[in-house]
């Protein structure tokens, strides 16, 4: 299977617990997106990648959490001091630099904070 | 504010019938991407339409791009149970995030 991984697929953890998720992109893609979906909603931004670059973060990103991508192939993000409202599937992405930018998801991982 | 608004966003009908949903929004997209997403998964990309006016076929999927590249349907004939999911629409904004809509719910009853 040669499409986008992600790791652990889900996830319960205690308020104030850090937590890591790890993302493996398409192989050929060099750029990679963390996004976070709630409940009824459409996945939102939180940061991108091209290669080991971050180039974007989104203002949902606090400063409790912490994206890597440190040989410019799979990413993790962190999240120190889970709260509740850090519950949510999030989701990775990948897609070549040019084209017309279509980001193909992995399965996400399922994060519930109690 | 949302800047892409999905229509209906639940909608529930018999297997065979015929069902439509619709992406809008008041901004000009470059390209639109059509995703459908099961509970528990991400989303599987379906289509990406690019030239205004544009139709694309997936079997009994028919994705129509606005000619104004502003709005998107997604058109599904002879429902089957397997059609049932959330249909999310998706266009880049800014210069690589993607924006999503809240999506469309089908549930196809057998």
């Amino acid at each position: 299977d040669t499409g986008v991984s992600q790791d652990p697929r889900h996830k319960i953890t205690k308020r104030g617990q850090n937590v890591t998720f790890r993302c493996d992109p398409i192989s050929e893609h060099n750029r990679l997106y963390w996004y976070r979906q709630t409940l009824g909603q459409g996945p939102e931004f939180l940061t991108y990648f091209q290669n080991e670059a971050q180039l974007e973060k989104s203002r949902l990103l606090s400063d409790r959490f912490s994206a890597e991508r440190p040989k410019g192939s799979f990413s993790t993000l962190e999240i120190q001091r889970t709260e509740q409202g850090d519950s949510a599937m999030y989701l990775c992405a990948s897609s070549f630099v040019t084209g017309t930018g279509t980001q193909y998801f992995g399965p996400g991982t399922r994060l519930l904070v109690l | 504010t949302q800047l892409l608004e999905q229509s209906p966003q639940f909608l529930s009908i018999q297997e065979g019938e015929n069902l439509t949903v619709y992406c809008n929004s008041s901004s000009v997209f470059s390209s639109l991407q059509w995703y459908r997403q099961e509970p528990g998964e991400g989303p599987v990309l379906l289509v990406t339409v690019v030239t205004g006016g544009e139709v694309k076929k997936l079997k009994r999927l028919t994705f129509q791009f606005g000619d104004a590249r502003k709005d998107s349907s997604l058109h599904i004939t002879a429902a089957q149970p397997g059609d049932t999911g959330l249909y999310l629409c998706a266009a880049l904004y800014g210069n690589n995030r993607l924006a999503f809509g809240k999506g469309n719910q089908v549930v196809v009853i057998p």
